[in-house]
């Protein structure tokens, strides 16, 4: 079963305190993404990669980092996290060569930064 | 700027009552539109692919069209099950791939 795997799926924390949300994949994709969901303003991509050691900034990457040591791994990191980083946040994954409609996401994590 | 808006906001049917989303785009030269649906809490879910206008897709009560500005979601004598949020986006050809998403609609079904 194709599958996007996140974890936490709920966290809160503190400002400041570093966290990692990891996303796993197991169908051998090459694309793989992070998006945040807040009310009315609809998913908003942070960062994506292309494939292993290539990572690219979405559009709005401030405060966050990814890795992408491993194909089926992506996660992503918040240094300091800040109450404007309370969020739902998705991992998504594509083959690469498709034009988008065999992207599948994650069950979303939910972050409350106080 | 490529941009994607969606309309309206939210919309509340009575089961049975048909109706169509609106999800109109500008971008630099499309290469896919494509229709996702979300239930509260979960990831979006893949519903159809559109690449030209005068296309259409359907799957169950659900139609997409396709024209050179937008992309209408008909919802034909919808069900309570049919209640979720859709969402639209975009790819443009020199994008990378990269998706332009709207906002969404909320959908609901009143039985």
């Amino acid at each position: 079963e194709a599958q996007v795997t996140q974890n936490p799926r709920y966290l809160i924390t503190v400002t400041g305190k570093k966290l990692t949300v990891t996303c796993s994949q197991n169908m051998n994709h090459e694309y793989m993404s992070w998006y945040r969901q807040d009310p009315g303003l609809g998913l908003r991509q942070i960062y994506y990669s292309m494939n292993v050691e290539v990572t690219d900034k979405g559009d709005v990457p401030e405060g966050y980092k990814v890795s992408r040591k491993e194909k089926r791994n992506f996660p992503l990191i918040l240094e300091s996290p800040s109450p404007n980083q309370t969020s739902l946040y998705f991992c998504a994954t594509k083959d690469r060569g498709s034009a988008g409609n065999t992207i599948y996401f994650g069950e979303g994590s939910w972050l409350t930064v106080v | 700027e490529d941009q994607v808006t969606q309309s309206p906001e939210a919309l509340r049917l009575q089961e049975g009552e048909s109706s169509s989303l609106n999800c109109s785009y500008t971008v630099s030269g499309l290469r896919g539109l494509f229709w996702y649906r979300q239930d509260p809490g979960k990831g979006p879910e893949f519903l159809f692919t559109l690449y030209s206008a005068g296309e259409e897709k359907e799957k169950e009560r659900l139609k997409a069209t396709l024209t050179k500005k937008e992309s209408f979601l008909h919802i034909t004598a919808p069900k309570p099950e049919d209640s979720a949020t859709y969402l639209c986006a975009v790819t443009a050809m020199d994008s990378n791939y990269q998706l332009i998403w709207g906002a969404g609609t909320k959908l609901i079904i009143k039985p």
